[in-house]
């Protein structure tokens, strides 16, 4: 139950698109397309973006995408907006009902 | 409107107990997965539990396998954790979560646990 790992930090300006990192290993994102992605304002509870590599619940910006390749799952996020700031985490199934998050990414909006 | 509620979050001292509960509401409760994630201050999101909708099966982080109990009762749509010989490492917010097609769709605003003496 290793933590998947993410970049601590990117950033972008407003208009510009920016792609957030998700690498695990064949006990997780290799194996299952069952990673999901979380936006999570200071002192408040994450927000579902992506679930299943690339869908997006309803009311989530289509700016938001979500792609998977080979161990390496990514958040891409265009046309970037200030309220966008965030930090992001993605989160795997790793089989046997257990999940794994990754360590985070801070999102800055310069 | 859809909601979870947790509650029973506190101060406690390392090898003591302490029972978690997330009231559900504006959804079918007794048809969804639910867990508990938690994050520690400053810290990242880390699953601790899951349970399926009729309570019968359950599974937890290896850090909390042995301590802790995740458990339901769909008749009062509450989800809950029992914690156990509790260590300072187990401070956190501790969130309930729904888990809908393998992405967690509803959050609570969470619960703190503070594990010191």
């Amino acid at each position: 139950q290793s933590a998947l790992t993410q970049p601590r930090s990117v950033s972008g300006s407003p208009g510009q698109s920016v792609t957030i990192s998700c690498t695990g290993t064949s006990s997780d994102v290799v194996n299952y397309n069952y990673v999901s992605w979380y936006q999570q304002h200071p002192g408040k509870a994450p927000k579902l973006m992506i679930y299943g590599v690339t869908k997006r619940p309803s009311g989530v910006p289509d700016r938001f995408s979500g792609s998977k390749s080979d161990n390496t799952a990514s958040l891409t996020i265009s046309g970037l907006q200030a309220e966008d700031e965030a930090d992001y985490y993605c989160c795997s199934y790793a089989g046997s009902y257990t999940w794994v998050f990754g360590g985070g990414t801070k999102l800055t909006v310069l | 409107e859809v909601q979870l509620v947790e509650s029973g979050g506190g101060l406690v001292q390392p090898g003591g107990s302490l029972r978690l509960s997330c009231a559900a509401s504006g959804f079918t409760f007794s048809g969804s997965w639910m867990f508990w994630v938690r994050q520690a201050p400053g810290k990242g999101l880390v699953w601790v539990s899951r349970v399926n909708p009729d309570g019968t099966s359950t599974t937890y982080a290896d850090s909390v396998k042995g301590r802790f109990t995740i458990s339901r009762d769909n008749a009062k749509n509450t989800l809950y954790l029992q914690m156990n010989s509790l260590r300072a490492e187990d401070t956190a917010l501790y969130y309930c979560a729904r888990n809908r097609e393998y992405g967690f769709d509803i959050w609570g605003q969470g619960t703190m646990v503070t594990v010191s003496s």
